[in-house]
Formats: C-alpha cells, structure tokens, sequence
C-alpha cells in the first residue's frame, strides 16, 4: 500500500491552455474523488467514480472540466481553455465502498 | 444538504496547553464525520472517524473527538498540544452509502506558542 499518488506536484500555466492531471488511488479501492482547494477554504467536491463509473459530478464541474477513470485504476482530470480562477489545489481521494476517503498530495496549479 | 460549520478560523494555545476545536454538522441522516489534518503544500491526513457506536472516538497523534447528536457537533480534542501540531484541521461530514462525497469545512489555523 503506497497511498494515493499525483502527477504533477506543481503545474503552471497560461491562461487558455489546456493541462492534465493524474490520479493513481490505492490499488484495492473501488472509489476515488476529486476535489478542488483554494486558499483558505476546505475543499470542495467535484466529481466521483466508482470504478469506471462517474456517479456523481458537482455544479461546480464546468463543460470545460473532465475526468476520467478508464479502467477503473487510475484517473485524470482535464481542464481545458485554462482561466485564472481555476488556480487551486487539486486533491485526490480514494476508498473502498463508503469507507474512509484517503486523500493524495495534490496537485497545486497556478493560472498566469 | 449537507455542511459543516468550524466557527474558529485561528486559534492559538501554548505548547503543552489542551485544545479543543468545534466542529458543527448539518446532515438529515447518521452523518459520517471526520476530522483531517493539512500540513502547508500537503494533503490531508486523516485523524479519526465516527461511523456509529461510541461517540467518543480516538485516533492518531493523541488526539479524540466526541459526536453529540443533539448539538449536531463534533469536536476535536487532545489534552496537550505539541509544537508538530500547529497545522490546518478540517471537519468533514459524509453521507455513507447515499453520497459518498464529503462536506468539508472551511479549516481552523493552529498556532502552537513555545
């Protein structure tokens, strides 16, 4: 067991591009999260999957926001046309069923 | 819809000192709670849970924490706080099996004086 993992640590971009981020979840937990944190806040749910499958996906998930989780492993996190108010830390979680959510490092992203 | 209310954004104690950190849920079922810590740059680490059973809970680092029903709180404890746990604590609620989302608070500051 090596804990949720992300990629990358850091991503700085300008505004308008598109960037990527990946999440490798405990490898026997079913259920993985992400959410979105900003300074001074807790952070925010976006979206869910069990498995493959994305059960849930907040209001706060724009058109321009897109996860994936393909095979069930691993996940990424697409955002595209990149504007200055997504600059956040982007947090992972995974569980097994309901249980406990076991959150990864983040990936903090910086907007120019 | 589920929130979770930490009315202290930054509390300071004395090393050595007890803490207590209140946590207040909203939750129209058996909330799943819990409590994280958040070093700088880092994510979160979890301190403990309360699924159901006894309301007092431990977990790690010295701390524990005791669900009340009818105050709709759950506050985090330990009686002597060391320089290392000056860090961010989060509350979060979850809804188990109907929402496997968790609600997070806004987080309190620790300051640990020498």
């Amino acid at each position: 067991d090596t804990g949720v993992s992300q990629d990358p640590r850091h991503k700085i971009t300008k505004r308008g591009q598109n960037v990527t981020f990946r999440c490798d979840p405990i490898s026997e937990h079913n259920r993985l999260y992400w959410y979105r944190q900003t300074l001074g806040q807790g952070p925010e749910f976006l979206t869910y999957f069990q498995n493959e499958a994305q059960l849930e996906k907040s209001r706060l998930l724009s058109d321009r926001f897109s996860a994936e989780r393909p095979k069930g492993s691993f996940s990424t996190l697409e955002i595209q046309r990149t504007e200055q108010g997504d600059s956040a830390m982007y947090l992972c979680a995974s569980s097994f069923t309901t249980d406990t959510q076991y959150f990864g490092p983040g990936t903090r992203l910086t907007v120019l | 819809a589920q929130s979770v209310t930490q009315p202290d954004i930054h509390i300071t104690v004395s090393e050595g000192a007890s803490l207590e950190l209140r946590c207040n849920y909203s939750y129209g079922a058996t909330p799943y709670l819990f409590w994280y810590v958040q070093s700088p740059g880092q994510g979160l680490q979890l301190l403990l849970k309360y699924f159901s059973g006894d309301t007092l809970v431990q977990g790690i680092k010295g701390f524990e924490a005791e669900f009340k029903r009818s105050q709709s709180s759950f506050n985090l404890r330990k009686p002597s706080v060391h320089w290392s746990d000056a860090a961010e604590y989060f509350c979060a609620v979850g809804g188990g099996t109907n929402a496997g989302k968790s609600t997070f608070g806004d987080g309190t500051t620790l300051t640990v004086k020498p």
